[in-house]
């Protein structure tokens, strides 16, 4: 699977959009953009995942380049319940894979 | 949905203990994980289960780590005999194999201490 670079830590103010960048440089063509967060205490959770369009759902929305070779997850209106560690992890997209983790992005939201 | 189960929640033991994790993935889930998260980093697989068949166990410490599921529903890890490099947050996981959920379900994990 493709590793992928992702900032150590990001700040948000409550409210305000959370754009969180990751690269991925050596995605290969069948290789999806997952994104998982894990909040304290908890496992991670799924959030969000796509191929080459932009993605959205109740949670997030995804935006690929298109050359793939980066991509962002935006929550459109933090809250202080995202405070989370969000991992960005490249893989082929077949069910029954198991997941590569980096370190993560530990995202603060602060009122 | 009831989601995925494990026990115990904490485990503090002595080096050279033995300790035993269980849990209990979503119902109809055919593939079942083990991760390993040590403190500041991002979850490690140990062994991933298909059914009752083991698909990936290349990460797992054989020496001292075992792992089984039987009836491909419930599964237990047992760290026999533990050292302190084992402390750690061990998570189960599940999923769907095969349709169009490439979605992986965490419990909320068992949270290891060796003294």
């Amino acid at each position: 699977d493709a590793k992928t670079t992702q900032p150590t830590s990001m700040d948000c103010a409550e409210g305000r959009a959370a754009n969180l960048p990751c690269n991925h440089s050596t995605i290969s063509g069948n290789e999806y953009v997952y994104w998982y967060r894990q909040i304290h205490s908890q496992g991670p959770q799924y959030i969000i995942h796509g191929l080459k369009n932009n993605e959205t759902n109740e949670m997030a929305s995804l935006i690929i380049t298109e050359d793939r070779k980066s991509s962002t997850l935006i929550l459109p209106h933090a809250t202080l319940r995202d405070t989370a560690v969000y991992y960005c992890i490249v893989r082929v997209g077949q069910a029954g894979t198991a997941l590569i983790f980096g370190k993560g992005t530990t995202l603060s939201v602060s009122s | 949905e009831a989601g995925v189960a494990q026990s115990p929640r904490y485990k503090i033991i002595e080096k050279r203990q033995s300790v035993a994790f269980w849990c209990n993935p979503i119902s109809g889930h055919a593939t079942l994980y083990w991760y390993q998260q040590i403190l500041g980093q991002g979850p490690k697989l140990l062994i991933q289960f298909q059914n009752n068949g083991v698909v990936d166990d290349s990460q797992l410490p054989k020496d001292r780590f075992s792992a089984e599921r039987l009836k491909g529903v419930d599964s237990t890890l047992k760290i026999q005999p533990a050292k302190l490099e084992d402390s750690a947050v061990y998570l189960c996981a599940s999923s769907f194999w095969g349709g169009s959920s490439y979605e992986q379900y965490f419990g909320p994990g068992t949270r290891l201490t060796v003294t």
